[in-house]
């Protein structure tokens, strides 16, 4: 059973700043890792994945996540963000092949002026 | 671009009566439909996976039991009873390579539920 964590309930930062939101995961074999957002009432949103190659994956928006096999993580990272990035960020964990996706509990992402 | 519509978006449920939810997809390029629900802690857990016209499937969980249904290659129905907890459902739709999912799903906006 793949499971995915976010040790952080909630990060708040000023408009400007860096930010990392962190995901580690517990699976062997081949996976997808993902992170979406939520903006507050709506549906999610898909940010970025990674499956192979460089560890380092860039989605939109200016966010970027890198893969670590050896600290089985996924971290999402920004380097300056805007008041818009408020939101919940869900990390996300799927086995090749299969349709499930494992979500972890979320982070939310508060941005201060 | 929209690529599923999911009705009712809102809907008040008296305790014991079921709701009938509808997702629509706009784009055949993706479809694998699915239906997620996300708690009021905001938890989200995927509930099934419907492939083809014709596909049922029931399951049941705390607080609720559905009913899923792949009417047609464009139409994905949900049925909720005896809910207990307020909770979102979500219609998602995937691309499909090699036979297998791509790791990254499209949501629509959800149908909120609310116990009365």
């Amino acid at each position: 059973t793949q499971t995915v964590s976010q040790s952080d309930a909630h990060v708040t930062v000023f408009e400007g700043d860096s930010v990392e939101l962190r995901c580690n995961y517990s699976y062997g074999g081949s996976i997808y890792l993902s992170w979406y957002i939520q903006h507050h009432g709506r549906g999610l949103q898909f940010l970025l994945k990674y499956y192979s190659g460089n560890p380092v994956v860039q989605g939109v928006n200016g966010f970027e996540a890198e893969f670590s096999k050896s600290d089985s993580s996924f971290h999402l990272r920004k380097a300056s963000v805007h008041w818009s990035d408020s939101a919940v960020y869900f990390c996300a964990v799927s086995l090749y092949g299969n349709e499930k996706i494992t979500f972890g509990a979320g982070t939310k992402l508060t941005i201060k002026p | 671009v929209t690529l599923l519509e999911q009705n009712p978006r809102w809907r008040l449920v008296p305790r014991g009566q079921a709701v009938n939810l509808r997702c629509i997809l706009k784009n055949s390029q993706y479809p694998w439909m699915s239906w997620y629900q996300q708690d009021l802690q905001k938890q989200l857990q995927w509930l099934f996976t419907l492939r083809s016209p014709g596909d049922k499937e029931v399951k049941s969980l705390p607080g609720a039991d559905y009913l899923a249904t792949r009417v047609t290659d464009t139409e994905l129905r949900l049925q909720v009873a005896n809910m207990s907890q307020g909770r979102t459902l979500y219609c998602t739709c995937s691309a499909v390579r090699l036979g297998g999912n791509t790791g990254q799903l499209y949501f629509g906006e959800g149908s909120k539920l609310t116990v009365l």
